[in-house]
């Protein structure tokens, strides 16, 4: 089945400055990458997904990137905020008829003011 | 508010003793999802419905878990007999078309 990994699991960057997390999968199937973050107490919101008939996808200052040759997808933030400080995670689903989401592990970004 | 609700937001129990719990999807949604997610952890998928139809099950999905969506809207997710390893925050999402999955804020079970 699906893995996916994620890196960094923490990610610490000053206010303004880019912050960029990484995400590797394993199975070529897989065609629907979103990425949520999550806040303390709250559900995982979804922020941004991409398609694999898809290269680049940018919404104000998120933007992600995918790379199906070496199956390995990124979220770049750029101007981090205080409030962007939480837990961001990637998935990976195959679009078949169920759509379940396999995520990674979490990285927990930090902006310092 | 017209997002995914849950209820309840906590939940303590004893060992041994059944729970359930409720999440009500975006109106119109006809897929439901529900994930396991236990600390510092990404969300684990344990099952999903189309309208009222329970289409997937994930080898989490003991014997001892079972969901239901009647009417296609609403969804519980009981367990029986739980234990301390089922301490986790569950959470349900809801789609239109299976891509772009919205998140309730979960139902956070502690079993002692």
């Amino acid at each position: 089945g699906e893995n996916v990994e994620q890196h960094p699991s923490t990610l610490s960057v000053q206010e303004g400055d880019s912050a960029v997390i990484k995400c590797t999968y394993s199975d070529s199937a897989s065609n629907y990458f979103p990425w949520y973050k999550q806040e303390l107490g709250k559900g995982p919101q979804l922020i941004i997904d991409i398609r694999s008939n898809v290269g680049e996808k940018k919404d104000q200052r998120i933007a992600v990137t995918l790379n199906k040759t070496a199956k390995h997808f990124s979220l770049h933030i750029t101007e981090t905020q205080p409030e962007d400080s939480a837990v961001y995670f990637c998935a990976a689903s195959e679009v078949d008829s169920s759509y379940k989401l396999i995520f990674g592990s979490g990285t927990r970004l930090l902006v310092r003011p | 508010d017209t997002g995914v609700s849950q209820d309840p937001r906590h939940k303590i129990t004893k060992r041994g003793q059944n729970v359930t719990f409720r999440c009500d999807p975006i109106s119109e949604h006809n897929r439901l999802y529900w994930y396991r997610q236990t600390l510092g952890q990404g969300p684990e998928f344990l099952t999903y419905f189309q309208n009222e139809a329970q289409l997937e099950k994930s080898r989490l999905l003991s014997d001892r878990f079972s969901a239901e969506r009647p009417k296609g809207s609403f969804s519980t997710l009981e367990i029986q007999r739980t234990e301390q390893g089922d301490s986790a925050m569950y959470l349900c999402a809801s789609s239109p078309t299976g891509d772009e999955q919205y998140f309730g804020p979960g139902t956070r079970l502690t079993v002692t």
